[in-house]
């Protein structure tokens, strides 16, 4: 079966600080990749989407970035933190192709001071 | 474009009386639609989806949903409510990539 892993669950950074935010999948070869985050009170916004190695679609123009190192490695990142990153980082892996249900990692907690 | 309407931001309902949380949704295309449930502090969990063929799908937990195409709407249903349903559930449409509702939070009260 497959599960989606990411780490940590919980982190405090000051503003300015770099972010990296692991996100890996276990059990499936190729998935399709996604990053969301969900501020309080609102739904979830795509941030990024990624159907192969190397491969980024970017959602929204800001302070993130993401790279797919490994078929089965998403990671998010930032160079200068701002207070406004604060919210709920939710990675999803999908597989693609005619249908595209999308199952979630348990997500990370960022808080920006 | 794509969009998600979910009229209702909370709702309140007793333990054992049925529940229907509402979706509008807004697209272009034959849509794949989904039901996502979401416990304080986790990620989200598939209820059901639709993609195509009968208009009334069945999920996990006793949890249904019916399309229906002349309304654009996919309402989740549940006849009758356990105190462990309190949650938030999301409306999502797309195919590769999804939208989301802004969500629905469901209280049950004894």
């Amino acid at each position: 079966s497959q599960t989606i892993h990411q780490w940590p669950a919980t982190l405090v950074q000051p503003v300015g600080s770099p972010l990296s935010l692991e996100c890996t999948v276990e059990g499936t070869s190729n998935p399709n990749l996604y990053w969301y985050r969900q501020a309080a009170g609102r739904g979830l916004q795509l941030l990024f989407y990624s159907v192969g190695i190397g491969q980024i679609s970017s959602e929204v123009p800001q302070n993130l970035s993401a790279s797919r190192p490994q078929d089965r490695q998403f990671i998010l990142s930032s160079k200068k933190l701002l207070l406004s990153d604060s919210g709920f980082y939710l990675c999803a892996w999908g597989y693609g192709g005619a249908t595209n249900e999308q199952y979630f990692g348990p997500g990370t907690r960022l808080t920006v001071t | 474009a794509q969009s998600v309407t979910q009229p209702d931001i909370h709702i309140t309902v007793s333990e054992g009386a049925s529940l229907e949380l509402r979706c509008n949704y807004s697209y272009g295309a034959t849509p794949y639609l989904f039901w996502y449930v979401q416990s304080p502090g986790q990620g989200l969990q598939l209820l059901l989806k639709y993609f195509s063929g009968d208009t009334l799908v069945q999920g996990i937990k006793g949890f249904e949903a019916e399309f229906k195409r002349s309304q654009s709407s996919f309402n989740l249903r549940k006849p009758s409510v356990h105190w462990s349903d309190a949650a938030e559930y999301f409306c999502a449409v797309g195919r590769n990539k999804l939208v989301f509702g802004a969500g629905t939070i469901l209280r049950v009260k004894s």
